[in-house]
């Protein structure tokens, strides 16, 4: 069985601070995790993907998230907030079952103060 | 390249009708995935295709829902007797292979409005 848990269901921070979502996750196999950021009214966007390699992952727009095995985390952050990351963003675990099937956290949604 | 599309982008209909909700994937893609997300949600997932075959609809929420993908492309949700509790956003997603780490790719999804 699989899960993930976003503590957070709002995180606001002021443009240009950093960026911390925080994501826990429970899975019977070696995980992949994934991060996806949704828009409003746009689609979801893969930001990184884990999948057993480097543990500190780099993803697009200057996201990046390190698995810690120890921990059951998968945190995603970013050094510097900029006004274009207000977004809601997904913690996304999948379990090494043969195929990707995928289970999403609740979302945590960050807001960016200017 | 296109990405993954969905039609209709929204669908307003009265309870008990029947609707149908349409996914085209990223050509060549083999793997098709259906999520329901609510409102304040993430997304839910509904049912796995690889190539034509279903090959996981345990998320399927009861035998309202059905979907198809008769040729290994394109595939059709299909809901009967709807229900208010199905309002939601229906998304879409493909992938290049079903196997683990395989970025899915979705689409903008379909808005549901069961009145």
């Amino acid at each position: 069985a699989q899960s993930v848990t976003q503590l957070d269901s709002h995180v606001s921070v002021s443009e240009g601070t950093p960026v911390l979502l925080r994501c826990n996750y429970s899975s019977s196999y070696s995980p992949s995790l994934f991060w996806y950021v949704q828009h409003p009214n746009k689609g979801l966007q893969l930001l990184l993907k884990y999948t057993s390699a480097a543990t500190l992952v780099k993803g697009i727009n200057g996201f990046e998230a390190e698995f810690k095995k120890s921990e059951t985390s998968f945190h995603l952050t970013k050094p510097s907030a900029h006004m274009s990351d207000a977004a809601e963003y997904f913690c996304v675990v999948s379990d090494s079952g043969g195929y990707q099937k995928v289970t999403f956290g609740t979302g945590t949604k960050l807001q960016v103060i200017p | 390249g296109a990405g993954v599309s969905q039609t209709p982008s929204n669908k307003v209909t009265e309870k008990g009708k029947y609707v149908e909700l349409r996914c085209d994937p990223i050509s060549g893609h083999t793997a098709l995935y259906w999520y329901r997300q609510s409102l304040g949600q993430g997304p839910e997932f509904l049912i796995y295709f690889q190539g034509t075959g279903a090959a996981d609809d345990s998320g399927l929420p009861n035998d309202r829902f059905f979907a198809v993908r008769p040729e290994g492309s394109v595939s059709t949700l299909k809901i009967q007797r709807t229900e208010r509790g199905d309002s939601a956003v229906y998304l879409c997603a493909s992938s290049s292979s079903g196997g683990q780490g395989g970025e899915q790719f979705f689409g903008p999804g379909t808005r549901l409005t069961v009145l």
